[in-house]
């Protein structure tokens, strides 16, 4: 698998707090996802990157915003946390699309409480 | 919109006993993929399909793709109690980002 790592791997915050998930990976995949797991929803994609200079909306990005600091770097940020944000946090990886390559590689979730 | 269906939510079989989860969308697919993901753990590739009516085989894992490429299946055969955990599907249109079903957890009792 990828060496895709995620921290914090947990994270308790308060309503209204701004706070930054980030996930680094060390294979050099050009694509980087951030999706969020919520109870009985699958997972659900917030952004993607294709490469350093290119950033799109995903599903639900309404209460997020992305940074692309660097191939290996991806980070996720809510601006002002609320309570409905609280679920696990993926961040995950995939080499350029062709139909052959596509495999998405995981990193092992942060697990986020908005009180 | 674009989504893919996934059914059962839950399913619960005795070891031995053969499970078989389905993913559904309403417009052709080019893509899709099948995660495992065991409890605490996170999303692990199993297979990608791509071809319409393609069927691919991983030990007791069977994979199906549709010819109309609109569903897929996973069927496993006498499950085993390390097949504990939720599958996941995750359709794409455009061989971009994907869709994921909303899984099926697995429980098998030994």
């Amino acid at each position: 698998d990828a060496d895709v790592t995620q921290t914090p791997r947990n994270r308790i915050t308060k309503t209204g707090k701004r706070i930054m998930l980030e996930c680094s990976q060390t294979k050099g995949h050009d694509r980087m996802y951030w999706y969020r797991q919520d109870p009985g929803l699958g997972l659900r994609l917030i952004y993607y990157s294709f490469d350093v200079k290119d950033i799109n909306k995903g599903e639900i990005s309404d209460g997020y915003s992305v940074s692309r600091q660097a191939q290996a770097k991806f980070s996720l940020s809510l601006e002002s946390a609320i309570p409905n944000q609280t679920a696990l946090y993926f961040c995950a990886t995939s080499l350029t699309g062709t139909a052959l390559t596509e495999t998405q590689y995981f990193g092992p979730g942060t697990r986020l409480l908005v009180l | 919109g674009q989504q893919v269906m996934q059914i059962p939510q839950y399913q619960h079989v005795q070891e031995g006993e053969d499970f078989t989860t389905y993913c559904n969308s309403s417009t052709t697919l080019s893509n899709i993929q099948w995660y495992k993901q065991r409890p605490g753990g996170h999303p692990v590739f199993l297979i990608q399909l791509v071809k319409s009516g393609e069927v691919k085989k991983q030990k007791r894992l069977t994979f199906q793709f549709g010819e109309a490429k609109k569903n897929s299946s996973l069927h496993i055969t006498a499950t085993q109690t390390t097949d504990v955990g939720t599958y996941f599907c995750a359709g794409s249109y455009n061989f971009n980002k994907f869709y994921f079903g909303s899984g099926t957890k697995l429980n098998v009792k030994p």
